[in-house]
Formats: C-alpha cells, sequence, structure tokens
C-alpha cells in the first residue's frame, strides 16, 4: 500500500523558517517525482513545488520561488521542503503527493493526509 | 504563473449530467495533454479520478469522463450519485517544471 506521511509543520512566526518532511513507503521510490500542495479554504489547492525521481527536475511556484528549496533523499525514501521567511499568506494544509517517472505528466496519484502549517506572530 | 479558472460551483439532480470546466491559456491546457482532475470530500486528501485529458484510474467509475478543446478542459459527471457531491479540482502541466490548479468547483447534488 501506497503511504506518504508529513510531519514538521506547527505554528512559527512570520520570518522564520520550517522544513517539512514527507516519508514514503509502498513503492519504489526512486521511481516516480513527489509533490508538495497546499490547500486553504479562500484558495483551494495551490501546487508548491516539485522534484523529479532523481533531482533533475525541480520546479517552484511563483509565491514561493526564492524562499523554498525541495529535495530527496532516495535512500532513506524522504523528500524535504524547507521553507524560509515565511509570511502569513503560507498558513495551508501541505500535502505530500506522488507525481509521475515522467514529471511533465504532472498528475498525483497518491496523498497523504496533510500538515497543518501556520504562520502567526 | 496564473490559476486555471474552475466556475465556482456546479449542481445536478441524480442520475443527470454535469459538465465542469477548465480554461488556462495557450502555454498550459493549451500545449500539453496533461490535464487531471480531483475529488476532494470535506475533510478528506484529494483523490485523483481523471489523469493526461481522458484518462481514467481503474477505480473510478466510468460514469466520470474528460475532454479538452483549444485552452479549455472539460470534466462530465454522468447519471449523477449523491456520492459525487464533493469539491472538484483540474490541474496542468504548464512547462518549465511548473504545475497549475483551479480555483476548484463545488458540485452539489439536488
Amino acid at each position: 500500500e501506497v503511504q506518504l506521511v508529513e510531519s514538521g509543520g506547527g505554528l512559527v512566526q512570520p520570518g522564520r523558517s520550517l522544513r517539512l518532511s514527507c516519508a514514503a513507503s509502498g513503492f519504489t521510490f526512486d521511481d516516480y517525482a513527489i509533490h508538495w500542495v497546499r490547500q486553504t479554504p479562500e484558495k483551494g489547492l495551490e501546487w508548491v513545488s516539485g522534484i523529479g525521481w532523481n533531482s533533475g527536475n525541480i520546479g517552484y511556484a511563483d509565491s514561493v520561488k526564492g524562499r523554498c528549496t525541495i529535495s530527496r533523499d532516495n535512500a532513506k525514501n524522504f523528500v524535504y521542503l524547507q521553507m524560509n521567511s515565511l509570511r502569513v499568506e503560507d498558513t495551508a494544509l501541505y500535502y505530500c503527493a506522488r507525481g509521475n517517472a515522467i514529471y511533465a505528466r504532472g498528475y498525483f496519484d497518491n496523498w497523504g493526509q496533510g500538515i497543518l502549517v501556520t504562520v502567526s506572530s | 504563473q496564473s490559476a486555471l479558472t474552475q466556475p465556482p460551483s456546479a449542481s445536478g439532480s441524480p442520475g443527470q449530467s454535469v459538465t465542469i470546466s477548465c480554461t488556462g491559456a495557450s502555454s498550459d491546457v493549451g500545449t500539453y495533454n496533461y490535464v487531471s482532475w480531483y475529488q476532494q470530500h470535506p475533510g478528506k486528501a484529494p483523490q485523483l479520478m481523471i489523469y493526461e485529458v481522458t484518462k481514467r484510474p481503474s477505480r473510478v467509475p466510468d460514469r466520470f469522463s474528460g475532454s479538452k478543446s483549444g485552452n479549455t478542459a472539460s470534466l462530465t459527471v454522468s447519471g449523477l450519485q449523491p456520492e459525487d457531491e464533493a469539491d472538484y479540482y483540474c490541474s496542468s502541466y504548464a512547462g518549465g517544471n511548473i504545475v497549475l490548479f483551479g480555483g476548484g468547483t463545488k458540485l452539489t447534488v439536488l
């Protein structure tokens, strides 16, 4: 069974940093791209960042570019999202989602349960 | 990077068909056949319903179908059932390792 489990969320002050982790199991991890998608009641789903199976493809939404760094450890089956200079508008439920071996196919066939990030003073 | 455009709401009676549109640009929906659709029930994670414009995962009923014309993709739900009431989101690959989502459509089964 494919499982994606997010961790590392919580309450953080504006301007501070946070690192989200996604632990994957139940599939051959280094065959797949992994993405981060966030959700708020106001904006719905928003793609944040994605990383290809060998880290050769990496992308960021304009809203986080320059403030976030995505990485993966294929030996440990983890993907990380380092978030710096956090803003109130980064407050959201963050999902880890499995992409495809071909990054551009761009669909997400398995999702974690999400982790809440709250940015507030 | 502009979000794809979806109607905020749609509705239909049980047994009817409803179509939800997803309008992008020539640089995303218009160029790539990498449009996907997700269903989300309250408090749950999204679930993939359609990928690559028209393909369905094996667990998705064939009442769900996808299509595309120009810069607009569509999701059609035929033979509406009460359990189809949910939020639906489209997404598209937009080149440059970027993926876009639509704003979501709340489908109500009357």
